[in-house]
């Protein structure tokens, strides 16, 4: 059982329009959410998180939403860039930070 | 700024062979993870050390052990390494107790033939 999902393996925006990924989780203990970004042939970078106890968290351009009842949450980047394109993994986390990683979603940005 | 680093970029063995991935933080971080990484599978957790000696399995630990003999290193080892084992492999650390951002190495590329 997939504890962390990402439905959508692909994304692809226009620069300067809003990027949205998703992120659905099912184990009510998860208390902490990550998102990082991986480009090709580097290891994964830590990008924004958020708390359980909070239902957003903004960082620049970046910003993520956390819909607890839905056990959904959401990674808003306005506006996108072409660097922006790269690979995004969501994470969970519930115990010494041992997370669990979604499948990740390739995000393209046309310039 | 934390930096991770592992002993390969990229490693080519042969079945059967015993293979050590080697993977060394700097920020005196008492976490530390291995995983893999395959096309539409995420990130999955291999093993994790949360101190010296000390490690727990993770998802999919058959097949591979750790060492954790210093703080900052922790190895990887396949006992026998076998083609599905070909995958990129990512460590990765982390030490605040606020938060829980992993800082990952580069990666190795294992090719098994």
């Amino acid at each position: 059982d997939q504890q962390v999902k990402q439905n959508s393996p692909s994304l692809s925006v226009q620069e300067g329009r809003i990027s949205i990924l998703n992120c659905d989780y099912t184990n009510s203990m998860f208390d902490y959410f990550l998102w990082y970004k991986k480009y090709p042939a580097e290891g994964p970078t830590f990008l924004i998180s958020i708390s359980s106890i909070k239902d957003k968290n903004e960082d620049g351009r970046f910003t993520v939403f956390l819909n607890k009842s839905a056990k959904h949450l959401s990674l808003h980047i306005v506006p996108s860039q072409p660097g922006d394109s790269a690979v995004y993994f969501c994470a969970a986390s519930a115990y010494a930070g041992k997370s669990t990683f979604g499948d990740g979603t390739t995000l393209t940005v046309k310039p | 700024d934390v930096k991770v680093t592992q002993s390969s970029r990229y490693l080519v063995k042969r079945t059967g062979e015993k293979v050590f991935l080697e993977c060394v933080q700097d920020m005196d971080h008492e976490n530390m993870f291995w995983y893999r990484q395959d096309p539409g599978l995420g990130l999955r957790l291999i093993y994790f050390s949360y101190d010296v000696k000390m490690k727990e399995k993770g998802d999919i630990p058959e097949g591979y052990s750790v060492s954790r003999e210093k703080k900052e290193r922790f190895s990887l080892i396949l006992e026998s390494a076998s083609t599905n084992q070909t995958s990129m492999y990512l460590c990765a650390s982390y030490g605040t107790r606020s938060s829980y951002e992993q800082y990952f190495g580069p990666g190795t590329r294992l090719t098994v033939t």
